[in-house]
């Protein structure tokens, strides 16, 4: 049962390079979400998707893109990274059911943009 | 917008004793969704507890417990009996129902109290 899986785990970037963090869920949830958090600064909502296909922007969108194509796929994609983009990246997914609403994580992603 | 506010970056308890974290929250809904979510250094969220708005009674979950004030937007998490497992991140956390047709389940987070348990 493997819940959220997120790759990689750690990354180390130079600015301008490119690349993508993958999410997969087997848990056959609607909701997908990206967030980043610093230190400081809690978790904040990058983008997040409501179902395959779908995506929406939510508090810190810039610098950052983001594809559903399949349902249990969530990709966060940084086009040139920049240093401010340093930072612990979590996605997390539910259902879209107002029974069920626990919120389950991935273990994060540690990026670092030198 | 919602908001969630921690009020104490850092916090520490004496190991077996209690310790309370506050939490407050704006917001100009009547029904919600509270969350309480510890994070420990391996970096993974886990949900500790959770409460309903419409719901008066406080939630509990063994040691853990909150102190819901609907009127004065705040809940707090009381930790009974600390144990040196308990020492983390802990976020309190906000999210309005699927009904509300706000489009999404996303959370609203706190910035975090860190707490130290003291053997």
């Amino acid at each position: 049962n493997a819940g959220v899986t997120q790759t990689p785990k750690f990354r180390v970037l130079k600015t301008g390079q490119s690349m993508t963090l993958l999410c997969a869920q087997d848990m056959n949830h609607e909701y997908m979400y990206w967030y980043r958090q610093d230190p400081g600064m809690g978790l904040r909502l990058i983008h997040y998707s409501v179902g395959e296909g779908t995506t929406a922007k939510g508090e810190v969108p810039d610098g950052y893109n983001v594809s559903r194509l399949k349902k249990q796929n969530f990709l966060l994609g940084l086009e040139s990274a920049a240093p401010s983009q340093t930072s612990v990246y979590f996605c997390a997914s539910n259902l879209n059911r107002e029974s069920s609403t626990e919120a389950f994580f991935g273990q994060g992603t540690r990026l670092t943009v030198v | 917008a919602q908001t969630v506010t921690q009020s104490q970056p850092e916090m520490s308890v004496q190991e077996a004793e209690t310790v309370t974290l506050s939490c407050t929250y704006d917001t100009s809904e009547s029904d919600y969704y509270l969350f309480w979510y510890k994070q420990p250094p391996s970096r993974q969220m886990i949900l500790v507890i959770r409460q309903e708005a419409y719901k008066q009674q406080n939630a509990t979950e063994n040691r853990f417990s909150v102190n819901f004030q609907k009127a004065a937007k705040s809940f707090s998490l009381k930790i009974s009996d600390s144990q040196l497992g308990d020492a983390a991140m802990y976020f309190c956390a906000y999210r309005l129902p699927l009904y509300s047709g706000a489009g999404s389940y996303q959370l609203t987070f706190g910035k975090g109290t860190k707490l130290s348990v003291i053997p």
